[in-house]
């Protein structure tokens, strides 16, 4: 079947927009984590689903960061007043089984441009 | 001091050298796992292990959960070996290392 399949691919936006990004996992799986890569820096953990719920949020960066899943499927991660130091690459992951211990198959990626 | 270490930093082989690529970390954890990151960017994760050794190909992946340390290998290295490795631990979260940029030169 199908990957994990995230949209936009790109996205430049102005600072102070909202953005939202979203992610489609492989079918099945429960659960659901989102990551961010910034240029010449390495990969940040931003949160975790199993199903709908969160059960660690700790790693958003900022209140201005949250994410939703529903239907135990779709995810959107949405930055609110954006910042040029929201510019990364987003990276969603999924798994069948929880708690990082089961392997993860990564999306292609969302690059956001904050000007 | 990071959580998760990893060395070398950067790594140039010729084709068909054995490689190593280390990881340390210090936190506990429920599974150690090693991504490949190919320039333009997708993430393949090659393995995931909790305790002893994995083989899948001409990689190899072991880890001492005593000593917090795991290591990568690389048989028979070839030009297409060129990648960003990385190594992550998961618990509540995941904490990634830095990668590694190896190169393999024909």
């Amino acid at each position: 079947g199908a990957g994990v399949s995230q949209s936009p691919s790109n996205k430049v936006t102005e600072k102070g927009k909202d953005v939202e990004l979203r992610c489609d996992p492989i079918s099945g799986h429960t659960a659901l984590y989102w990551y961010r890569q910034s240029l010449g820096q390495g990969l940040e953990f931003l949160i975790y689903f199993q199903g709908n719920s969160a059960p660690d949020k700790s790693g958003l960066p900022s209140d201005r960061f949250s994410a939703e899943r529903t239907g135990g499927s779709v995810s959107t991660l949405t930055i609110q007043r954006t910042q040029q130091e929201d510019s990364a690459v987003y990276l969603c992951a999924s798994s069948w089984g929880g708690g990082g211990t089961d392997t993860q198959y990564f999306g292609p990626g969302t690059r956001l441009t904050v000007l | 001091k990071n959580e998760v270490e990893q060395s070398p930093q950067n790594l140039t082989a010729q084709e068909g050298e054995f490689i190593t690529i280390n990881c340390s970390y210090s936190v506990g954890i429920s599974a150690l796992h090693w991504l490949q990151q190919h320039p333009g960017g997708g993430i393949v994760s090659l393995f995931m292990l909790s305790s002893g050794k994995k083989k899948h190909g001409r990689l190899i992946a072991t880890i001492n959960i005593q000593e917090k340390h795991s290591s990568l290998h690389i048989t028979a290295s070839h030009p297409r070996d060129s990648a960003v490795y990385i190594c992550a631990v998961s618990g509540n979260d995941m904490r990634f290392g830095a990668g590694t940029r190896l190169t393999v030169k024909p």
